[in-house]
């Protein structure tokens, strides 16, 4: 199975919105409500950011946000913030043996 | 506090063996499905396989670019996740987390992930 296609890039001015795409097949994302999202800094580890589709974890800020249509998902970033600059990642449950991960989008504020 | 340690990771020649570990603690390990994660210099992150966890019947399975190469097991009475990574290539070179999914079956996400160790694999 191919990887989930996101965005090389995104970037936005602070107090604006951004939204990253996930794209992949309805043998993935569009099969199942479990696309999560991920936001890494540099030299750092990934941080779970958004699980099932929607759910932030706690302490995660609710200017993030999830949402699906179709074999689409998306990461909202609303009120950007300087430090939401990072690269952020979806992954997506492709079945009981597999996951399949996104690219990554490095978003830049501006 | 769930905490997840790597280690093992170093500099190893190709076709050379290497095993990583992965010390968990803070939550009651063996019912949980556990997960490894690589990343090369430079680039995104690629799923290495995972393991499930006990409720499940620990039973593994692994991306097609390690598979036969790679193996995960887990000693649940030390919470410790393993990476047993035999007849390495040059693009294995990455670092490696493991990572925590938060059922003891697939690998619907992962919640807690570790800070990672450096596998360098160059002659």
């Amino acid at each position: 199975q191919s990887a989930l296609t996101q965005p090389p890039s995104a970037s936005g001015s602070p107090g604006q919105s951004v939204t990253i795409s996930c794209t992949g097949t309805s043998g993935d994302v569009g099969g199942y409500n479990y696309v999560s999202w991920y936001q890494q800094h540099p030299g750092k580890a990934p941080k779970l950011m958004i699980y099932e589709v929607t759910k932030r974890p706690s302490g995660v800020p609710d200017r993030f946000s999830g949402s699906k249509s179709g074999n689409t998902a998306s990461l909202t970033v609303s009120g950007l913030q300087a430090e939401d600059e990072a690269d952020y990642y979806c992954i997506s449950y492709a079945g009981s043996t597999n996951a399949l991960f996104g690219g990554g989008t490095k978003l830049t504020v501006l | 506090e769930v905490q997840l340690v790597e280690s093992g990771g170093g500099l190893v020649q190709p076709g050379r063996s290497l095993k990583l570990s992965c010390t968990a603690s803070g939550f009651t390990f063996g019912d949980y499905a556990m997960s490894w994660v690589r990343q090369a210099p430079g680039k995104g992150l690629e799923w290495v396989g995972f393991i499930r966890g006990k409720p499940s019947g620990g039973t593994t399975e692994y991306a097609a670019s390690v598979k036969g190469r790679f193996t995960i097991s887990r000693d649940d009475s030390k919470s410790i996740a393993y990476l047993q990574m035999n007849s390495l290539k040059t693009e294995d070179t990455a670092v490696y987390y493991c990572a925590r999914v938060p059922y003891s079956s697939g690998p619907y996400y992962f919640d807690y992930w570790g800070q990672g160790t450096l596998v360098t694999v160059s002659s």
